[in-house]
């Protein structure tokens, strides 16, 4: 396994700007999430799909956030309209769902996204 | 919903020591698991650890151990013969195993310092 890969891993854009983030899963993980992590805190749940589906998707995502997962395979991360608020590392997640809550998440290694 | 508290913001431990990390959560539920995941500084997150909320037996993982007490709702982790190389932020974190288990809830972390 290549592991999950996030790019870019960087980005500064100025406010009202759009910006995408892409997130690979490890191949064959069927589920994949999205955390928003700021400075000092413990990553925050923003979505997460099962294969193609969009199965929850949390309060913190405001309708200037989108998420796809058109294939089942690699996902996107659309903040539109950015704010200096939503300067945070955004982690992609993925694992293998196999019916219990036990199976591993492995975690990417974050896109840092810093509004100016 | 559940929380989950870390109450330690920061520890420090001697390398070769012993050093505890105290996590302590809420939930009405009798079906979860619990990790502890390390995020070294600019890498990815990884599991250190989990437990079964079902389990009695403590879990274990080489120098890195549990004291899970259910009742008390309390989910420590030891690490035993410290390495510099343990040094990072820790996380504890909570999954319900009920319907589809989605989301890990975090703590806010225990950033730990190895000392020679």
């Amino acid at each position: 396994d290549t592991g999950v890969s996030q790019n870019p891993r960087h980005k500064i854009t100025k406010r009202g700007q759009n910006v995408t983030f892409r997130c690979d899963p490890i191949s064959e993980h069927n589920r994949l999430y999205w955390y928003r992590q700021t400075l000092g805190q413990g990553p925050e749940f923003l979505t997460y799909f099962q294969n193609e589906a969009q199965l929850e998707k949390s309060r913190l995502l405001s309708d200037r956030f989108s998420a796809e997962r058109p294939k089942g395979s690699f996902s996107t991360l659309e903040i539109q309209r950015t704010e200096q608020g939503d300067s945070a590392m955004y982690l992609c997640a993925s694992s293998r769902w196999v019916g219990r809550a036990g199976n591993t998440i492995y975690f990417g290694e974050g896109s840092w996204l810093t509004v100016v | 919903a559940q929380t989950v508290t870390q109450s330690q913001p920061e520890m420090s431990v001697q390398e070769a020591e012993t050093v505890t990390l105290s996590c302590t959560y809420d939930t009405s539920e009798s079906d979860y698991y619990l990790f502890w995941y390390k995020q070294p500084p600019s890498r990815q997150m990884i599991l250190v650890i989990r437990q079964e909320a079902y389990k009695q037996q403590n879990a274990t993982e080489n120098r890195f151990s549990v004291n899970f007490q259910k009742a008390a709702k309390s989910f420590s982790l030891k690490i035993s013969d410290s390495q510099l190389g343990d040094a990072a932020m820790y996380f504890c974190a909570y999954r319900s195993d009920t319907g589809t288990a989605s989301k890990l809830t975090f703590g806010t972390g225990t950033r730990l310092q190895v000392t020679l």
